[in-house]
Order: C-alpha cells, then structure tokens, then sequence
C-alpha cells in the first residue's frame, strides 16, 4: 500500500526557535496534502490543505504566518513551527493524497517545546 | 454541516468477544465512508473504505456496511484479538470535498486476555 513518512519522529526544542517537520510520500506522488494536529485522547483536527506549487489553504482559526507550509515537490511538504511556544506542543500528523484519491496518513510527529 | 457521530469509548472486551463500534453520518449527497485506526503513538492507518451505498468494506477481519437508509457505517469484528486494541476513527469525505476528511472523535477499544 502507500507509504506516508514523517521525520522527525519527535522533536524537543526551546521556546521561541522554529521547528521543521516533513512529510513525504514514498511510493507515489501527491499534489494535495494535508496536516493534521491532534491533541492527547482527542480527533485529529485539519490544519491546512498542502497543494504543490502553490500556496497552503488554511482552516479558519489556524495562524498561517505561525504554521508554514512548503509543498515544494508532489513527494514533499513541509510544516514549519515558528517561533514555537510550548501551547504548540502537539502530535503533528500528515497525510496524502493517493491516486486512488485514498488519504494515507504519516506516523506523527511528536513536537514538546520547553 | 456533515459530522461524524461515534460511540462513546472506551470499549472494553475479552480476546475472541465480538465487537460493534457504532457510526452514523450527516451528509449531503453521496460520501465516501472510512474507518481507520491509530495504534499508540503512531499515526492513523486505512482500516477500511466504502464508496457508495449496500458496498461492505473488509480488512484484517474487519467489517463496515455503508447502510445509506440507516445514514451508518458500524465498524464489526466477530473475534478480536488484543492486538486490536487501538484508537478506532470513523471518517466521510464528501463528493467534491477537495478530498478533505471529516473524522468521529474516536473510539478506545481495550482487548483484555
């Protein structure tokens, strides 16, 4: 089946520094992707809509200028945490869009800010 | 709007017991129905799918009957094991949705030996 990778696994960092998640498809390529943020014991809550070559599409309440959102190649999208503060602790998910239009979801990507 | 309605976990079972997790939709048109599961700390993996009404989607000993009348799609197992315990999210997409996914809060289902 469709393979979805997320590096890194989990990241720490420090208050205040910005954070880079990608989010790659393995076996196939993507032009729309999607990042998820779910916190503990709770659903996953869309974030952003991710298209190669343009710009990201963010759900209303989500700060586009705090979450960017690269999607350089139809294998690619990244996920910038900027200037992070520990609220942004989360688990990160990822997923993408197969050609089957089936969504295959990343491992996560544990963020902790300190 | 569309939701996703599941019942509320956790569900709690003996290995080799049957299993129900309920869902029911709200939807316009004709949506495309997911169940998927996230085991702990992992990201969520397609269990299932159903595309159109009377389809039976089945995997891993798993079974969802998109029930179009009844607007439901229950997730059944008649034999789990404890390595299904996990985090179970039922899931529509609707038609021209731009693929986006709109996901039931989840149900918890605990195997005991």
């Amino acid at each position: 089946g469709a393979v979805v990778s997320q590096h890194p696994s989990w990241v720490i960092c420090k208050s205040g520094t910005s954070v880079k998640i990608e989010c790659r498809s393995l076996d196939f390529q993507a032009t729309t992707m999607f990042w998820y943020r779910q916190f503990p014991k709770q659903s996953l809550m869309l974030m952003a809509t991710s298209n190669e070559g343009s710009k990201a599409t963010y759900e209303q309440g989500v700060e586009k200028d705090k979450f960017l959102i690269n999607h350089a190649s139809l294998t690619l999208s990244t996920l910038t945490v900027t200037s992070a503060h520990p609220e942004d602790s989360s688990f990160y998910i990822c997923s993408a869009i197969a050609g089957d239009e089936t969504q295959y979801f990343g491992p996560g990507t544990r963020l902790l800010v300190l | 709007g569309d939701s996703v309605t599941q019942m509320e976990g956790p569900v709690t079972l003996s290995e080799e017991a049957f299993l129900t997790i309920n869902c029911t939709y709200t939807a316009t048109g004709y949506p495309s129905l997911f169940w998927y599961v996230q085991y702990p700390g992992e990201g969520l993996q397609l269990l299932l799918k159903a595309t159109k009404a009377d389809d039976k989607g089945s995997n891993k000993g798993f079974e969802a009957t998109y029930r179009k009348e009844t607007t439901s799609f229950h997730l059944e197992k008649g034999s789990v094991q404890v390595s299904d315990s996990a985090v179970y999210f039922c899931a529509l997409r609707r038609p021209g949705g731009y693929n986006k996914l709109i996901f039931g809060a989840g149900t918890r289902l605990a195997v005991h030996p």
